[in-house]
């Protein structure tokens, strides 16, 4: 199975911060990459698919990169809101699907 | 308005068995891919199974004979059915529907909590 490692677990940071967050996989998954924000006791939000590609709705302060083993998420100027947990899930091989660890994103 | 609705859950013993239902509104319920996924808590994701339109499923290696999902287009709704339950099965499971062409989970229920417990 393709492992899914995310960096760092935890970050802390301020609004109007920039924050990037990484994806490494453990063999190539080409684009097969996407992104989610949770928060607690919700359900998961898809932020980014195929890598790089923005979810309808949602705001353009998020975007992805990548292809291969590693991505990035970056959120350009953090909003209040964001302060979230945030997951990569491959779907290259399939099956099965795998997620990331989760990072932490908190206030600081 | 697009939704997923899961009921179902609740606390079995070890080695009982339950049954999740999902519900889908708001869309061609047919014409989707859907799977489950479930997160202990404070824990991480863990993809449970998948259902492909033409009804062929899949399932990781965790719950390979004992989990069983189905659907019924008609009703609109998603099933799994969990036998020989075990602790390490406790967590909230989420309905998921796929992002045609992206292997993303772009439509989520709100999750229904299974504690399994003696």
């Amino acid at each position: 199975d393709i492992q899914m490692t995310q960096s760092p677990s935890s970050v802390s940071a301020s609004v109007g911060d920039r924050v990037t967050i990484t994806c490494r996989a453990s063999q190539g998954i080409s684009s097969w990459l996407a992104w989610y924000q949770q928060k607690p006791g919700k359900a998961p939000k898809l932020l980014i698919y195929a890598a790089s590609s923005l979810q309808s709705g949602v705001p353009s302060r998020f975007s992805g990169s990548g292809s291969g083993t590693d991505f990035t998420l970056t959120i350009s100027s953090l909003q209040p809101e964001d302060f979230a947990t945030y997951y990569c899930q491959q779907a290259n091989s399939f099956p099965p699907i795998t997620f990331g660890q989760g990072t932490r994103l908190e206030i600081k | 308005e697009v939704q997923l609705v899961e009921s179902g859950g609740g606390l079995v013993q070890p080695g009982g068995s339950l049954r999740l239902s999902c519900a889908a509104s708001g869309f061609t319920f047919s014409s989707y891919d859907m799977h489950w996924v479930r997160q202990a808590t404070g824990k991480g994701l863990e993809w449970v199974s998948a259902i492909g339109t033409a009804g062929d499923t899949y399932y990781p290696g965790s719950v390979k004979g004992r989990f069983t999902i189905s659907r019924e287009n008609a009703k609109n709704s998603l099933y799994l059915q969990m036998n020989s339950l075990r602790a390490g099965d406790t967590a909230v499971y989420y309905c998921a529907r796929v992002l045609p062409y992206s292997r993303a989970f772009d439509i989520w229920g709100q999750g229904t909590m299974v504690t399994v417990s003696s």
